[in-house]
């Protein structure tokens, strides 16, 4: 399969702690994109890096940290997670920026 | 600042019936809107677009400027049509940025 993968799938975590989120873009896709989904939130735009680049930036905490690397595999990072956090994170990637983003299956944190 | 809002959290419509589902945007420049669809154990996709001006799946929108709007239509709903919906928005050809309405969950009643 040569979608958006996303692990982990599911992630259960204590307050305080520090995740990391992958994100695997499909083949040929130079952009990434980071979305988090809480309850009755929608989806909030995060960040998007573009070859490694960060090309934008929503509204994401300063606790959280995001990257492409290389291989254009992108990792966000959450520290010192609250209750808050807990949300459905997806990433999603795409070739040309038309708008149109393939979207993962997405995390689902739970902060307890 | 872009925003993108969809009224209505749950529409519930017969079988057959026409579909709206609403969604306006506030923008003041020159926006590109889209419709992404996410139906039941799927991965969230794009419908439509509103540069391509193409009908998917029976679905149409117009881009109403005058009123900042972009309505999702149909003519006669189907049972797989229900699906969130969710209307976005991206700011021009130049931006990376897509925001997202909150989404409104279709539900076509057999």
């Amino acid at each position: 399969d040569s979608g958006v993968t996303q692990t982990p799938k599911h992630l259960i975590t204590a307050t305080g702690q520090r995740v990391t989120l992958r994100c695997s873009p499909r083949s040929g896709d130079l952009s990434v994109y980071w979305y988090q989904q809480s309850l009755d939130q929608g989806l909030q735009f995060l960040i998007q890096y573009y070859n490694g680049e960060e090309r934008a930036k929503g509204n994401i905490l300063e606790r959280f940290s995001a990257q492409q690397f290389p291989d254009l595999h992108s990792e966000l990072n959450l520290s010192s997670l609250e209750l808050g956090d807990s949300a459905l994170y997806f990433c999603a990637s795409s070739r040309l920026n038309t708008g149109e983003l393939f979207f993962g299956e997405g995390s689902r944190l739970t902060v307890l | 600042a872009q925003r993108v809002t969809q009224p209505e959290k749950l529409l519930s419509v017969f079988k057959g019936a026409p579909v709206e589902l609403k969604c306006n945007y506030s923008y003041s420049g020159s926006p590109e809107l889209f419709w992404y669809v996410q139906y039941s154990r799927q991965r969230l996709q794009l419908l439509l677009r509103h540069i391509s001006r193409e009908s998917i799946k029976g679905f149409t929108a117009d881009l109403n400027k005058g009123e900042t709007s972009f309505h999702l239509k149909k003519p006669f709903a189907q049972e797989e049509d229900s699906a969130m919906y969710y209307c976005a928005l991206k700011s021009g050809a130049g931006s990376y940025q897509l925001t997202f309405g909150k989404g409104t969950k279709l539900s076509v009643i057999p």
